[in-house]
């Protein structure tokens, strides 16, 4: 596609329950980032993919939190036991290099728990 | 790791008027850029400015790299120009790292 895609673009759960979050990065585009803004808050830095490299997992604020890249390309995100402090927005970007590329960002996907 | 300042962290302006945003950051970087939050959420990319000045339209950007700052001018301003600015820099082997924001409201 044109841009960063996530899905879905809003989703409500309840307390303790997993929820998956997803990104297609932009074609061609071999870095991958999550990022978590709070409501009124700046952007937090989650988990880094650069093509076949180990991911930098070292923003994900737990271990309920984890996230994969199958095939290079679409990324999920995945949240278990939810709590009311994962309330946010997730945010996708990519970029075409590694991390000092330009970055173009996704609508996010907004998490609401209950 | 790299701090980035971002001032003011508020700022209300009449439509027409000029307006300069700052960023700060306490290292040297590889990678600066400037986003606008829009009110539904959105990041919209406005400069990618490691060094140097570039133009676009009403808005323009200067990275001054060896004193460690930028600077995003906002000229003629227009109710579209409100939401959050935000300055994000990358350094070393870090990912990008984002300053808090200027929250910015255009008046009619």
């Amino acid at each position: 596609g044109a841009g960063v895609s996530q899905s879905p673009s809003n989703k409500v759960t309840e307390k303790g329950k997993d929820v998956e979050l997803r990104c297609d990065p932009i074609s061609g585009h071999t870095a991958l980032y999550w990022y978590r803004q709070s409501l009124g808050q700046g952007l937090e830095f989650l988990i880094y993919f650069q093509g076949n490299s180990a991911p930098d997992k070292s923003g994900l604020p737990s271990d309920r939190f984890s996230a994969e890249r199958t095939g290079g390309s679409v990324s999920t995100l995945t949240i278990q036991r939810t709590q009311q402090e994962d309330s946010a927005v997730y945010l996708c970007a990519s970029s075409t290099l590694d991390s000092t590329g330009e970055l173009f960002f996704g609508e996010g996907s907004r998490l609401t728990v209950l | 790791g790299i701090q980035v300042e971002q001032s003011p962290p508020d700022l209300i302006l009449q439509e027409g008027a000029n307006s300069t945003l700052r960023c700060n950051f306490s290292d040297s970087v590889n990678n600066l850029q400037w986003f606008h939050q829009n009110p539904w959420g959105q990041l919209i990319n406005l400069f990618y400015i490691p060094s140097g000045t570039k133009q676009n339209g009403r808005l323009s950007a200067t990275t001054v790299a060896t004193e460690r700052y930028s600077l995003l001018y906002i000229s003629s301003s227009q109710t579209t120009d409100s939401g959050v600015y935000f300055c994000a820099v990358h350094s070393g082997y870090s990912t990008l790292t984002f300053g808090k924001g200027t929250m910015l409201l255009v008046s009619p």
